[in-house]
């Protein structure tokens, strides 16, 4: 089945830093969700952005598809931001559901 | 609105018993899928459904059974408990795979 890596595995950054966070898929994919798992484990939907690039708030991600790749960048990050970051993808084989990363564990100091 | 919703957040179970994970949506969705996650690990699917009557296995399916009566439910059952299964289970609902998904808050269940 199709492999999903995520880099850095885990990051601490001052509260007012930017970030990045990578996203590496082994295959082609017909969708790509990122999620914020907040600290009391809920699942937060951020973007659905199997191409190209979106922007809400502080937060915007960019898909190469063709580069199987996806980057989530956090500006201006805020305590709030601490938590793990998910990456899941679907391919289109094998069973009808997304396969995850392992995560990208943030933490915002103040 | 309600989205996906799961019943109970938490629960302990002896080895051996049996239990039954609630999951609803209220998007009319099609897709309906069970994950578990591991401390430090990404999400595993154990069980989806295209549709009412339809259930397939996903990766981590051993020691789980799943219904899909309605479109709107669809309950995950624990025959017989073991340590094993200790995790935390999310539902979540789609239109189909390539649309964007959508979780429940999550079951935390302690097996000893």
């Amino acid at each position: 089945g199709i492999q999903v890596e995520q880099s850095p595995p885990d990051l601490i950054l001052q509260e007012g830093a930017n970030s990045t966070l990578r996203c590496n898929f082994s295959d082609s994919v017909n969708n790509l969700q990122w999620f914020h798992q907040n600290p009391w484990g809920q699942l937060i939907n951020l973007f659905y952005i199997p191409s190209g690039t979106k922007q809400n708030g502080r937060l915007s991600a960019t898909t190469v598809a063709t580069e199987r790749y996806s980057l989530l960048y956090i500006s201006s990050s805020q305590t709030t931001d601490s938590g793990v970051y998910f990456c899941a993808v679907y391919s289109g084989g094998g069973a009808d559901g997304l396969t995850f990363g392992k995560g990208t564990h943030l933490i915002i100091q103040p | 609105n309600a989205g996906v919703t799961q019943t109970p957040k938490f629960r302990i179970l002896k080895i051996g018993q049996s239990m039954t994970l609630q999951c609803t949506q209220d998007m009319n969705h099609n897709y309906m899928y069970w994950y578990r996650q591991d401390p430090g690990m990404g999400l595993k699917l154990i069980y989806y459904s295209v549709g009412a009557g339809i259930t397939d296995k996903g990766e981590v399916p051993n020691g789980y059974n799943v219904s899909r009566s309605t479109t709107e439910d669809f309950p995950l059952r624990l025959e017989l408990a073991a340590p094993s299964q200790t995790s935390v289970y999310f539902c979540a609902s789609s239109s189909n795979p390539n649309t964007e998904a959508f979780f429940g808050q999550g079951t935390r269940l302690t097996v000893v």
